[in-house]
């Protein structure tokens, strides 16, 4: 059955560090998505991206943050500059499209812990 | 704006007794309603939708959920629980813009089996 993986599952950085975080969305799926979860509060929408652009982001999803997609298969989100507040659990998301009928896909997580 | 409130943080229940997950939401406009899992160590998994019609919902692994429009709340119950039931569950809302539908997530319930 196709998955959603993310790598790493936990990554440990010094505050000011810039980190990437890796996701393989299923194979025919278009419409991708980050979300957080801080420790002990809600999932957290971040951003969706569609056809290589932004298709929306939260208030979250500011300047020192950014979603690429480098490649065929590899989805991306960079922070350039990681603040203790970042540290949480980053969940990827995969969609066939941007119908809310498409069930929403998502990886296992990767932990951040800015120290 | 849109929010999800899952009251109980943690729900203990012995094996082979029913539980209920509560859930309620707020949005301004038409609603769709999930309630995804989280196994330990694993994504999230989707285990039932509310889109339209039927207000009753059944999902995977015995879980259905009733949408109720006047009291706001779309409870999960199952009416007799296994250990493998242990997991995180979320309730989510969307309002289910084409190309937007970003999932607004309460912050989990944690329910625990008693054997």
């Amino acid at each position: 059955e196709p998955e959603v993986t993310q790598t790493p599952s936990h990554q440990v950085t010094q505050m000011g560090q810039e980190v990437i975080l890796r996701c393989v969305p299923i194979s025919n799926h278009l419409y991708f998505y980050w979300y957080r979860q801080i420790l002990g509060q809600k999932v957290e929408f971040l951003v969706s991206f569609y056809n290589n652009e932004i298709s929306e982001k939260s208030e979250i999803f500011d300047d020192q943050f950014s979603v690429e997609r480098p490649d065929g298969s590899n989805f991306t989100l960079k922070i350039r500059s990681t603040k203790l507040e970042d540290s949480a659990m980053y969940f990827c998301a995969s969609s066939e499209s941007g119908a809310i009928y498409n069930e929403q896909f998502f990886g296992p997580g990767t932990r951040l812990t800015v120290l | 704006a849109q929010s999800v409130t899952q009251l109980d943080s943690q729900v203990p229940v012995f094996e082979e007794a029913p539980v209920e997950l509560r859930c309620n939401y707020s949005s301004s406009v038409s609603v769709y309603l999930f309630w995804y899992v989280q196994y330990p160590n694993q994504g999230l998994q989707l285990l039932l939708k509310y889109l339209s019609g039927s207000t009753l919902v059944k999902g995977i692994n015995g879980f259905e959920a009733e949408f109720n429009k006047s009291q706001t709340s779309f409870h999960l119950r199952k009416p007799s629980v296994h250990i493998s039931d242990t997991a995180e569950y979320f309730c989510a809302v969307s309002d289910g813009g084409f190309g937007n539908e970003k999932l607004t997530f309460g912050t989990g319930t944690r329910l625990t089996i008693i054997p």
